[in-house]
């Protein structure tokens, strides 16, 4: 168990459609990033997010959005869905600053299916 | 830019053989390097990790993994293999430079254990 969970577990969107994907991180965990991986590949750095801002991002557009919560919960939002944005989306967090190990801690993920 | 390559996509072995599974790693700054696990349908799980200390990193069930320089390899070893050892393997490079500590995975290796 990492305690980071994610829902939905499974979603079924078509294209053009907005989604809206949560992660809750352990308690004191202030770094929350995303991260996508399609069928059979490795997982793919979406963004970070420390202290509720964003600072940093991999090679996605703007359409890829996020939010972080004081609760030590998240977001990912993706606008006007395509169907290569069909994957499993998976959140990870860690502590940045004291008591951080390097490690980070993965949830199971959203299978998001666009059609 | 940093960069991993795993040098197999898909590795058979018996069950109480070796494993070797094979990493390459490109980076402009002292890498921190991982190997992550990633089980059917669960999150993925950290084996081990690099972060400049010893050379020679012990990580999680048995495995470990070398860190070489010259080589610019980081490959994943285990003496004996066991039924429960399969999965898929991720070899990681961790962007420490900017503090986003953005994950760059490979493209992973799946490795099948035989009875």
């Amino acid at each position: 168990e990492t305690g980071v969970t994610q829902s939905p577990t499974h979603l079924i969107k078509t294209r053009g459609q907005q989604v809206t994907l949560r992660c809750s991180s352990q308690s004191g965990h202030n770094t929350v990033s995303w991260y996508q991986q399609a069928l059979g590949q490795g997982p793919q750095f979406i963004f970070q997010y420390y202290r509720e801002e964003e600072n940093g991002r991999g090679n996605f557009p703007p359409r890829f959005s996020g939010l972080q919560f004081p609760n030590y919960s998240s977001e990912l939002n993706v606008n006007a869905l395509e169907l290569d944005d069909s994957a499993l989306y998976l959140c990870a967090s860690r502590v940045r600053g004291g008591g951080d190990t390097g490690e980070l801690f993965f949830g199971e993920g959203s299978r998001l299916t666009v059609l | 830019a940093q960069s991993v390559t795993q040098l197999d996509s898909h590795v058979s072995v018996s069950e109480g053989t070796p494993v070797l599974l094979r990493c390459n790693y490109s980076s402009s700054y002292s890498p921190s390097l991982f190997w992550y696990v990633q089980h059917p349908n669960k999150g993925l799980q950290l084996l081990l990790k690099y972060t400049s200390a010893a050379t020679l990193v012990k990580g999680i069930n048995g495995f470990e993994a070398e860190f070489k320089k010259s080589e610019t390899s980081f490959h994943l070893t285990k003496p004996s293999a066991h039924m429960s050892d399969a999965a898929e393997y991720f070899c990681v490079v961790s962007d420490m430079d900017t503090g986003r500590r953005a994950l760059t995975f490979g493209s992973g290796t799946r490795l099948q254990v035989q009875p």
